[in-house]
């Protein structure tokens, strides 16, 4: 089935420390791939995506993702976090073909420790 | 430019109530998405239209209705609301499909 895997529902980090948060999908094909952040109370707001190309992308706040395709990965990186970047972040997929709507994994919960 | 306006922004319904969630948007958008989030199990798709007159079902339908008159609006009807609906609803639109805009979503809760 078609799925797509947040394997760290909760991660802490201390402030200035490095960040990786992992991202799985199962898809036939490569899909289409982005990342959300969602601050407590508010919607979502698109960090970066990866439809081809370099399999390193850059987005915004500092933070990039990598995709693997040998993996079916794309984990979202920051080198020093910020205590503003607690929040929880949303990897999604568009299938290549088919229905253009987002699926989402479960989300994984950063906090940032001062 | 407003772009995805949700209403209302907190809702408590009775079971068996009826009523509709709307979203607007001001993009020029063809897709628009309804999702609902709960704990734990990220944002599920309920339905999604491809453009007016387009919609389609997606991974939990039951229970909602949609229908799109309009390019700019999307609404989601509860039918008879049911305690399983408590949740928070987001509304997205996007130009071809892909990165999706999100509105700031209604939390619903149905007693």
């Amino acid at each position: 089935a078609q799925s797509v895997t947040q394997p760290d529902i909760h991660i802490t980090v201390s402030e200035g420390a490095s960040l990786e948060l992992r991202c799985n999908y199962s898809y036939g094909a490569t899909p289409y791939l982005f990342w959300y952040v969602q601050s407590p109370g508010q919607g979502l707001q698109l960090l970066l995506k990866y439809f081809s190309g370099d399999t390193l992308v850059q987005g915004i706040k500092g933070f990039e993702a990598e995709f693997k395709r040998s993996q079916s990965s794309f984990n979202l990186r920051k080198p020093s976090v910020h205590w503003s970047d607690a929040a929880e972040y949303f990897c999604a997929v568009v299938p290549d073909t088919g229905r253009r709507a987002l699926t989402f994994g479960s989300g994984t919960r950063l906090q940032v420790q001062p | 430019n407003a772009g995805v306006t949700q209403t209302p922004k907190f809702q408590v319904l009775k079971t068996g109530q009826s009523m509709t969630l709307q979203c607007a948007q001001d993009m020029n958008h063809e897709y628009m998405s309804w999702y609902r989030q709960d704990p734990g199990m990220g944002l599920r798709l309920i339905h999604y239209s491809v453009g007016a007159g387009i919609t389609d079902q997606g991974e939990v339908p039951n229970g909602y209705n949609v229908s799109r008159s309009t390019t700019e609006d999307f609404p989601l009807r509860l039918l008879s609301a049911a305690p399983s609906q408590t949740s928070v609803y987001f509304c997205a639109s996007s130009l071809q499909g892909f990165g999706y805009t999100f509105g700031s979503g209604t939390r619903l809760t149905v007693v």
